[in-house]
């Protein structure tokens, strides 16, 4: 069975650090692998997904992730936080039999000025 | 383009009362879901569907139903709301071209539902 590890419920940082929001994963298979966004009192966006091609992955907002296999991780990462990054974030796990996502408990971002 | 729409946004019921919550996207997409969201359990998927007249259980199927007899619409029914069944219910869905492609769900703004 699949999962995900967000570690740390609530990550905060002050405006202008780096952002490092932390996902592990458990596949049996080649796994693939997404963060979503979520703004309060709406849905989830894409921010970006790994699906086997590079191992870097860019994605919006300047959001990048690292897919590390030895690790089995794929922590997301920006280089400077504005305030508009506060939000919830979720890490998600499919695999190559397309299997419906599964999602990690989330990660509260706050961005203090 | 509309996307994934939910309806109603806001419900509050009795507990015992039923309900249905309408899900509608207009992508063409094959599949589609409905999930729970609750503080610090992250999103937990209640049933899904892979095409038109198909649903299977997710991980949280227990006091729901759901039908898809349409292709662009995904049903999830309470028949008897319990407490244990306020949450925030998000529907999504995807296009899926083949087994080697996974494309990314799209996600409705959710329906806030409370049971007294």
């Amino acid at each position: 069975a699949q999962s995900v590890t967000q570690l740390g419920s609530h990550v905060s940082v002050s405006e202008g650090a780096l952002v490092l929001l932390r996902c592990n994963y458990s596949s049996s298979v080649p796994p693939y692998l997404f963060w979503y966004v979520q703004y309060p009192n709406q849905g989830l966006q894409l921010l970006l997904k790994y699906t086997s091609a590079a191992t870097l992955v860019k994605g919006i907002n300047g959001f990048e992730a690292e897919f590390k296999k030895s690790e089995t991780s794929f922590h997301l990462t920006k280089p400077s936080a504005h305030m508009s990054d506060a939000a919830e974030y979720f890490c998600a796990v499919s695999d190559i039999r397309n299997t419906p996502l599964v999602f990690g408990k989330g990660t509260r971002l706050s961005v203090i000025a | 383009n509309a996307g994934v729409t939910q309806t109603p946004k806001f419900r509050v019921l009795k507990t015992g009362q039923s309900m249905t919550l309408l899900c509608a996207q207009d992508m063409n997409h094959e599949y589609m879901y409905w999930y729970r969201q609750d503080p610090g359990m992250g999103l937990r998927l209640i049933h899904y569907s892979v095409g038109e007249g198909t649903t299977a259980k997710g991980e949280v199927p227990d006091g729901y139903n759901v039908s898809r007899l349409k292709k662009q619409n995904f049903l999830l029914g309470l028949e008897s709301a319990a407490p244990s069944q306020t949450s925030v219910y998000f529907c999504a869905s995807t296009f899926r071209q083949g087994p080697d492609s996974n494309q990314p769900q799209h996600f409705g703004d959710g329906t806030r539902l409370s049971i007294l």
